[in-house]
């Protein structure tokens, strides 16, 4: 099955350091979704993006939805230890009601904040 | 606020036993998912249902199966373990609303181990 290719892979950064990831598909897709995982626990939904070129904030993070649609980036400003964890994109080529959203995951970036 | 929960966290099974994961969920979400998720890989989703009654086959659906028997549950079947089967698993439940496929919501995992 298709994945994304995520990268980087795993990051080692200081507290206060802004941090830069991607995620890139051969494929097109009609949504990209950025989630968080914690040790122990399941993915936490932090950004959801609907249209190409649509850049989204959450608090310190910036999404943006590449306008080739083959592509999102997340960045994390100002980190802090509790930006801890595995960030996934994932991406969605269906859309419309009936329809379930068929996610196709990345392999994840590994974020590691020191102080 | 429940959201999706997993029973049981964990399990270790020998291989040729059977076992079923029960994920349930409080937010009256129409759809619900299977993944498992392997060290180094994103989650790759087994089996998803768009409603009540209804399944369907995902990325690895093979050694699995599911059912939806009533609209807040989702149940994940082993009928015969493997040690392929090692693996965490993920249940996911999301909306159904309008022209966009609303984000999945997970529950903590539950990790299974087959010896």
């Amino acid at each position: 099955g298709q994945q994304l290719n995520q990268s980087p892979q795993s990051m080692f950064i200081q507290e206060g350091e802004d941090v830069s990831m991607n995620c890139t598909s051969s494929s097109i897709f009609n949504t990209w979704l950025w989630y968080k995982q914690e040790p122990g626990e399941g993915p936490v939904l932090l950004i959801a993006l609907y249209k190409a070129g649509e850049l989204t904030s959450n608090g310190r993070l910036t999404a943006q939805f590449g306008i080739t649609r083959k592509d999102s980036f997340l960045n994390i400003s100002a980190s802090i230890p509790s930006d801890v964890g595995i960030y996934f994109c994932a991406g969605l080529l269906e859309r419309g009601t009936g329809t379930a959203s068929k996610l196709t995951f990345g392999t994840g970036t590994r974020l590691q904040v020191t102080l | 606020n429940a959201g999706v929960t997993q029973t049981p966290k964990f399990r270790v099974l020998k291989t040729g036993q059977s076992m079923t994961l029960l994920c349930a969920q409080d937010m009256n979400h129409e759809y619900m998912y299977w993944y498992r998720q392997d060290p180094g890989m994103g989650l790759r989703l087994i089996h998803y249902s768009v409603g009540e009654g209804t399944t369907a086959k995902g990325e690895v659906p093979d050694g699995y199966n599911v059912s939806r028997l009533k609209k807040q549950n989702f149940l994940l079947g082993l009928e015969s373990a493997a040690p392929s089967q090692t693996s965490v698993y993920f249940c996911a439940s999301s909306y159904s609303r309008g022209s966009y496929n609303q984000p999945q919501h997970f529950g903590d995992g539950t990790r299974l181990s087959i010896l």
